[in-house]
């Protein structure tokens, strides 16, 4: 099946700064890449997504980026707050229908 | 409108019996899908429907698991003769169409097996 390696697993940055985690690929047939924020107890929910025939996409302090070439899509806050902190999953979805892989998960620690 | 609910969200069960866990998708929704997540670990794809039809079923981990959505709206996930290492939290996502975009995730169910 497809693997997704996701990088860091633990990540702490002071309150203001940037974080940026990355996931990388193998199969060249992925088409859509989105990001989930998961907070403790709490379901996935969407935090920004990217098509396959798109390089980078930004929402006010989230961006995503994406490297068909290289096979590796990051995200990246921009002026972090502590309501960041939670767990951050990458996934993709590939072949004909919607079979969805998720990386493992970036824990985000925001310090005030 | 509702987004995804799933029922029970916690469910207790003594190894070797049978679990039966309800996804109620977004209405109109046409791909449906369950994940099993682990403490710590991402969502693990189970199976995906399209409509009533289940088109990926390799992620179930044994025979013991079965899903329906026989009219392509409710789906059911079946976990027969449970086993401790079926404890997780199951959760239940839907999307609008069959390729590529947003998937709305239910509030899970904590299975736990003794």
């Amino acid at each position: 099946g497809e693997n997704v390696e996701q990088h860091p697993s633990t990540l702490s940055v002071q309150e203001g700064d940037s974080a940026v985690i990355k996931c990388t690929y193998s199969d060249s047939a992925s088409n859509y890449f989105p990001w989930y924020k998961q907070e403790l107890g709490k379901r996935p929910q969407l935090i920004i997504d990217i098509r396959s025939n798109v390089g980078e996409k930004k929402d006010q302090r989230i961006a995503v980026t994406l490297n068909k070439t290289a096979k590796h899509f990051s995200l990246h806050i921009t002026e972090t707050q502590p309501e960041d902190s939670a767990v951050y999953f990458c996934a993709l979805h590939s072949g004909g229908y919607q079979k969805v892989t998720f990386g493992t998960g970036t824990k985000l620690q925001v310090i005030p | 409108g509702a987004g995804v609910s799933q029922s029970p969200r916690y469910k207790v069960a003594k190894r070797g019996q049978d679990v039966a866990l309800r996804c109620d998708p977004i209405s109109g929704h046409v791909s449906l899908f369950w994940y099993q997540q682990a403490l710590g670990q991402g969502p693990e794809f189970l199976t995906y429907f399209q409509n009533e039809a289940q088109l990926d079923k390799s992620g179930l981990p044994s025979d013991r698991f079965f899903a329906e959505r026989p009219e392509g709206s409710v789906s059911t996930l079946k976990i027969q003769r449970t086993q401790q290492e079926d404890s997780a939290v199951y959760l239940c996502a839907s999307s609008l169409e069959a390729t590529g975009n947003e998937q709305f995730f239910g509030p899970g169910t904590r299975l736990t097996v003794l």
